[in-house]
């Protein structure tokens, strides 16, 4: 099935400096999502890429979508407290016939130092 | 508040029990899925529902049998489960299942302990 390989796994940075993390994939995909995860809560949708090359922002938040379609990044800049969380890359294939879930990366933990 | 909506939060259950995990969606969206989140593991798509109709078990276990009544409920009753089975179930909900540019709302999941 398709993987996705999402780097790095954890990251300690300091208040106020830029983050990037990025998701590699062994097949082509039609979305690329990225994801945030609280402890014991569930993932919230930051940003939602639908075209190759596509570049979005969301405040302080950037992704891009690839153009081989296989990848993504996340930009996060300026890092404050609150952006501490797990990260998740996803991505969406339509497939021919039926129903299709995400395929996720494993995660990006951010661990922000004051 | 994300739209969908996850009851109970935490389930503490013995192995011999049965119990249900309950999720409405307040989006009016007409697919609705249930992934499994376990520690160190990513994400994994149990079941997905299109229109009220089943389209997908990824080779989950009988001991998971989930019920899609109407499009904006969807339960995953348990029974005679597995320590191993302890993990986040997550619910979530989008438009439909069946394109491509469709974004998927998640709840904020139900934590089960298996004993």
């Amino acid at each position: 099935g398709q993987q996705l390989n999402q780097s790095p796994q954890s990251m300690f940075i300091q208040e106020g400096e830029d983050v990037s993390m990025n998701c590699t994939s062994s097949s082509i995909f039609n979305t690329w999502l990225w994801y945030k995860q609280d402890p014991g809560e569930g993932p919230v949708l930051l940003i939602a890429l639908y075209k190759a090359g596509e570049l979005t922002s969301n405040g302080r938040l950037t992704a891009q979508f690839g153009i081989t379609r296989k990848d993504s990044f996340l930009n996060i800049s300026a890092s404050i407290p609150s952006d501490v969380g797990i990260y998740f890359c996803a991505g969406q294939l339509r497939s021919g016939g039926g129903a299709d879930g995400l395929t996720f990366g494993k995660g990006t933990h951010l661990i922000i130092q004051p | 508040e994300t739209g969908v909506t996850q009851t109970p939060r935490h389930l503490v259950m013995g192995m011999t029990n049965k119990k249900s995990l309950k999720c409405e969606q307040h989006l009016g969206h007409n697919a609705m899925y249930w992934y499994k989140q376990s520690a160190k593991k990513p994400l994994e798509l149990m079941f997905v529902y299109n229109f009220k109709e089943q389209t997908e078990n990824n080779s989950v276990p009988s001991r998971f049998s989930p019920e899609c009544p109407n499009s904006s409920h969807l339960f995953l009753h348990l029974h005679t489960l597995q320590p191993e089975d302890s993990a986040l179930y997550l619910c979530a909900s989008s438009q439909s299942a069946s394109s491509s540019g469709n974004t998927i709302y998640f709840g904020e999941g139900s934590w089960l302990t298996v004993v």
